[in-house]
């Protein structure tokens, strides 16, 4: 099975500072989708930013973009002028093309933002 | 009310209880899903039902049963717990199991404690 790594347990900024979240994983496929997830205290989980794997350009989404790096199976995310909402957990996440119904989830990594 | 929604949001229970999880989807989604939540571990997928059909089983108890009456509601039941089974549990929803379209959207969660 594949394993998604996310070796920082916790993180902190300073507000409008930028910081990255890294995760690795590992895989034999070669077409596959890479997220990462936030979830604030006592709220729900939602989409932050996807990239596929086909696609060489990194993803951005207004403060947040990734830097995937395919060959070494690095997936991190950088927080652009932080704000104090960006506090929470944050996930990396794997899901294969072909199989589909299965997510491979990191272990998270805690974001205070410090004001 | 939109997205997805679960209830309880707190759950307490004795080992012996029966109780049930309820997580309903206002999103038009095809598939439904349940993760099991546990502090410094990543998210376990325990369930998939694509159109009401299961199609995942990831290894779990037979303790735990789960009902997809239709695409927009999805139960969990549960039944002589351990204590060990206490973990928030998220409910999610993709319109596909495979394909760019199966970003999940979660639920709230429902705190479970098993006395």
């Amino acid at each position: 099975a594949q394993t998604v790594t996310q070796s920082q347990p916790e993180m902190s900024v300073q507000e409008a500072e930028t910081v990255t979240l890294s995760c690795t994983y590992d895989t034999s496929e070669s077409d596959y989708y890479l997220f990462w997830y936030k979830q604030p205290p006592s709220r729900q989980m939602i989409l932050v930013i996807r990239q596929e794997a086909y696609k060489q350009q990194n993803a951005t989404e207004n403060r947040f973009s990734v830097n995937f790096q395919k060959a070494a199976k690095s997936f991190s995310l950088k927080i652009s002028d932080s704000q104090l909402g960006d506090a929470a957990m944050y996930f990396c996440a794997y899901r294969s093309a072909s199989t589909g119904n299965q997510f491979y989830f990191g272990t998270g990594t805690s974001l205070t933002v410090i004001p | 009310e939109t997205g997805v929604t679960q209830t309880p949001r707190h759950l307490v229970m004795g080992m012996t209880n029966k109780k049930s999880l309820k997580c309903e989807q206002h999103l038009g989604h095809n598939a439904m899903y349940w993760y099991k939540q546990s502090a410094k571990k990543p998210l376990e997928l325990m369930f998939v039902y694509s159109l009401e059909e299961r199609v995942e089983n990831n290894s779990v108890p037979s303790r735990f049963s789960p009902e997809c009456p239709n695409s927009s509601h999805l139960f969990l039941h549960l039944h002589t717990l351990q204590p060990e089974d206490s973990a928030l549990y998220l409910c999610a929803s993709s319109r596909e199991t495979s394909g760019y379209y199966n970003e999940q959207f979660f639920g709230p969660g429902t705190r479970l404690t098993v006395l």
